[in-house]
């Protein structure tokens, strides 16, 4: 396993405006992903983080929306851009580090968003 | 990823066994069966996968039907920290959430 931190651990932001998440783990990592779980909801996997290329994004998300970088292999950024209420969710990072290649996640604690 | 089902809530008595169930009738040969745990405002949790055979670690055990097509976490003894949602995932690359099971523990 790793240690993985995400900061904000919260925020309350206004509409219209933009948070980025920042995701920091304590080893090199093959594979990064952002999820939102809406309140009440399971998660969605949002995109694929790739490093040192765009990242990969799943259908409904898109990245104007939610832009994401990967500089390096321990770090990764989520922005929620132009904030409505109904982005109000948790947003985790989870990491693969590809050890076996059985597709074993393991996740961050999570940025409770609250968009007013 | 292949389709799963599980029942939406179970409950179980505090220090007894909890049998968590799982269908995957659509399995391929190649998919892993991954369990994973959310407790109450933290980050999903892995909690243990499997191939073929039954699999042990320190948190479950998971019993995997002959045919694949079905499998059952098993928590020994459950505690109040067990309470948790758990998913039965066939992960391809990414993993896909689905409504899991909503275990709740009376004492």
């Amino acid at each position: 396993s790793a240690v993985i931190s995400q900061k904000p651990s919260r925020d309350i932001c206004q509409r219209g405006t933009s948070l980025t998440i920042q995701c920091q783990v304590d080893s090199q990592v093959t594979m990064m992903f952002w999820y939102r779980q809406q309140p009440g909801q399971s998660l969605t996997l949002i995109a694929t983080a790739n490093q040192g290329s765009e990242a990969t994004y799943e259908s409904g998300f898109v990245i104007d929306k939610f832009p994401i970088s990967r500089p390096n292999l321990t770090f990764s950024t989520l922005t929620v851009s132009n904030m409505s209420p109904e982005d109000s969710s948790i947003y985790l990072c989870s990491v693969d580090f590809r050890r076996d290649r059985t597709g074993t996640q393991y996740f961050g604690p999570g940025t409770r968003l609250t968009v007013l | 990823d292949a389709k799963t089902t599980q029942p939406n809530s179970m409950e179980s008595n505090e220090e007894e066994p909890v049998h968590l169930p799982c269908n995957h009738s659509t399995i391929s040969g190649t998919d892993y069966i991954h369990w994973y745990r959310q407790l109450p405002s933290q980050g999903p949790e892995y909690v243990i996968h499997g191939l073929t055979s039954n699999v042990n670690n320190r948190m479950a055990s998971l019993a995997i039907a002959e045919d694949r097509k079905s499998s059952t976490l098993i928590l020994h003894r459950a505690t109040l920290r067990d309470a948790a949602v758990y998913y039965c995932i066939l992960p391809v690359v990414k993993l896909t959430f689905g409504t899991g099971t909503r275990l709740t523990i009376i004492p």
